[in-house]
C-alpha cells in the first residue's frame, strides 16, 4: 500500500526566514494531497488541500508545490512567524472513491520559529 | 460551521483496564473516524464508520472496539489498557463516503499507569 515519508522530523527557522517540509509518496495513482497543521494541544486544522492537475498552489504565508514525476509534495512557509509554530503533516490518498477516509499521513514535522 | 467535541481531553487509566473515548460530531457528516497519534509516527487509522450503525476496521484495530451509536456519535473502546502506553487519539469527520477532506476533533490524551 502508500508509504509516505516526512522530512525533515524538527525544524527550527529564524523569523521572517523561509522553510520547506517535503513528503515523499510511493503510489503513482495518489490523486488527492493534504497538509494539515497541530497547535499544541489541538487537532489537526486542514491547512490545504491539492489536486493531482495543480502543480503550485498558494495559500497565506505558503505556497504548495506538487512533483508527480518524483511523487513529492512540499510546504514551504514563506517569511515565518511565531504563528507557524506547530506540527505539519501531510497526507495523500487516491482516487478511490469509496474508499473515504484512507489517508496515509507522513510522520509529522515539529515546526518551531525562533525570534 | 461545525465543531467536532472528543472528551474526556485527558484520560488515566491503570493496566488491563477497559477505558471509553467520545466523540461528537455537529457537521451532520456522515462518516467518522478514530485515528491514534504517536510520537513520531504519524497516524494511523483504527476504526472508521461510513454512516449511523456501521463499523470499519482500520490498519491498527487490534486491542479497540468501536460504537456508531448514532450519527452524531462516535465511540471508541480500549479493550485492555498496555502498561506505560501512551498516546493521542483523533477524532474526525468527512461529509460523506468518497469525500475525504477531515475536520478533527483536539483530541484525548491517554496514559496508562
Amino acid at each position: 500500500g502508500e508509504q509516505v515519508e516526512q522530512r525533515p522530523p524538527h525544524l527550527s527557522v529564524r523569523e521572517g526566514d523561509s522553510a520547506v517540509i517535503i513528503c515523499t509518496y510511493t503510489d503513482p495513482n495518489s490523486y488527492y494531497f493534504f497538509w494539515y497543521k497541530q497547535e499544541p494541544g489541538a487537532g489537526l486544522q486542514l491547512l490545504m488541500k491539492v489536486f493531482s492537475s495543480t502543480e503550485i498552489n498558494e495559500g497565506q504565508g505558503f505556497t504548495v508545490l506538487l512533483n508527480k514525476k518524483d511523487k513529492q509534495l512540499s510546504l514551504n512557509l514563506t517569511a515565518a512567524h511565531p504563528g507557524d509554530s506547530a506540527v505539519y503533516f501531510c497526507a495523500v490518498s487516491g482516487n478511490t472513491g469509496g474508499l473515504s477516509g484512507k489517508l496515509t499521513f507522513g510522520e509529522g514535522t515539529q515546526v518551531t520559529v525562533i525570534s | 460551521g461545525g465543531i467536532i467535541t472528543q472528551t474526556p481531553k485527558f484520560l488515566i487509566g491503570q493496566e488491563g483496564q477497559k477505558l471509553t473515548l467520545k466523540c461528537q460530531q455537529n457537521f451532520n457528516h456522515d462518516t467518522m473516524y478514530w485515528y491514534r497519534q504517536d510520537s513520531g509516527k504519524g497516524l494511523r487509522l483504527i476504526y472508521y464508520s461510513i454512516t449511523e450503525n456501521d463499523l470499519q476496521k482500520g490498519d491498527l484495530s487490534e486491542g479497540y472496539d468501536a460504537s456508531r451509536e448514532k450519527k452524531s456519535s462516535f465511540s471508541l473502546t480500549v479493550t485492555s489498557a498496555q502498561k506505560n502506553e501512551m498516546a493521542v487519539f483523533l477524532c474526525a469527520s468527512s461529509i460523506r463516503l468518497g469525500e475525504n477532506t477531515l475536520y478533527f476533533g483536539a483530541g484525548t490524551r491517554l496514559s496508562v499507569l
